[in-house]
């Protein structure tokens, strides 16, 4: 079975620093993966997504990510932080016409972000 | 619609009685999924419909959880005699198919169960 691990529950970091959220995925097969950003009260927002090709992927609000296979890892990062960005971060493995395991996505357990000021 | 509808955003119910949670899916998306995120469990799924296939249940906790989708379109999901460990928020996600596309989330509906 497919499974999502986001080792970091809460992270904080100063306004303009840059952030890296660590993402590690169990999965049998070329993964389809995500990552989504939830604010208080709000749905989950796509930040990025990688589905083939070029393994560093660029999203929205200047986010990136890179997939390394030999790592089983999809880590998100972003060079200068914004206190609009304080929100919960969730990674997510999607369903694939190689995958076995279902229509679903299989998150992560989330991390918190905080930014000081 | 622009996006993901669901209502209500929030319920408050007594344990033991019936809810249903409605989710309006963005128009022309032919998949649509339920989540449930709660403290502890994170985001789980609970159910899946594609098209006018058989859907997906494998995610539903329990037989008090049931949910249907008419016209290919708007899904109601119905939690019978609510327990309190149904207190979650409930999302809706909804896809042009499965398989690459991206799911689009609505903003989900709170529910307390007292």
């Amino acid at each position: 079975a497919q499974s999502v691990t986001q080792p970091d529950i809460h992270i904080t970091v100063s306004e303009g620093a840059s952030l890296e959220l660590r993402c590690n995925y169990s999965y049998g097969a070329t993964p389809y993966l995500f990552w989504y950003v939830q604010s208080p009260g709000q749905g989950l927002q796509l930040l990025l997504k990688y589905f083939s090709g070029d393994t560093l992927v660029q999203g929205i609000k200047g986010f990136e990510a890179e997939f390394k296979r030999s790592q089983s890892s999809f880590n998100l990062r972003k060079p200068s932080v914004h206190w609009s960005d304080a929100a919960e971060y969730f990674c997510a493995v999607g369903p694939s016409i190689y995958n076995n395991a279902g229509n679903m996505l299989t998150f992560g357990g989330g991390t918190r972000l905080m930014v000081k000021p | 619609g622009a996006g993901v509808s669901q209502s209500p955003s929030n319920k408050v119910t007594e344990k033991g009685k019936d809810v249903e949670l409605r989710c309006d899916p963005i128009s022309g998306h032919t998949a649509l999924y339920w989540y449930r995120q709660s403290l502890g469990q994170g985001l789980e799924f609970l159910i899946y419909f594609q098209g006018n296939s058989a859907p997906d249940k494998s995610g539903l906790p329990s037989d008090r959880f049931s949910a249907e989708r008419t016209g290919g379109s708007v899904s109601t999901l119905t939690i019978q005699r609510t327990q309190q460990e149904d207190s979650a928020v409930y999302l809706c996600a909804s896809s042009l198919g499965q398989n690459q596309n991206i799911q689009y989330f609505g903003a989900g509906t709170r529910l307390s169960v007292l």
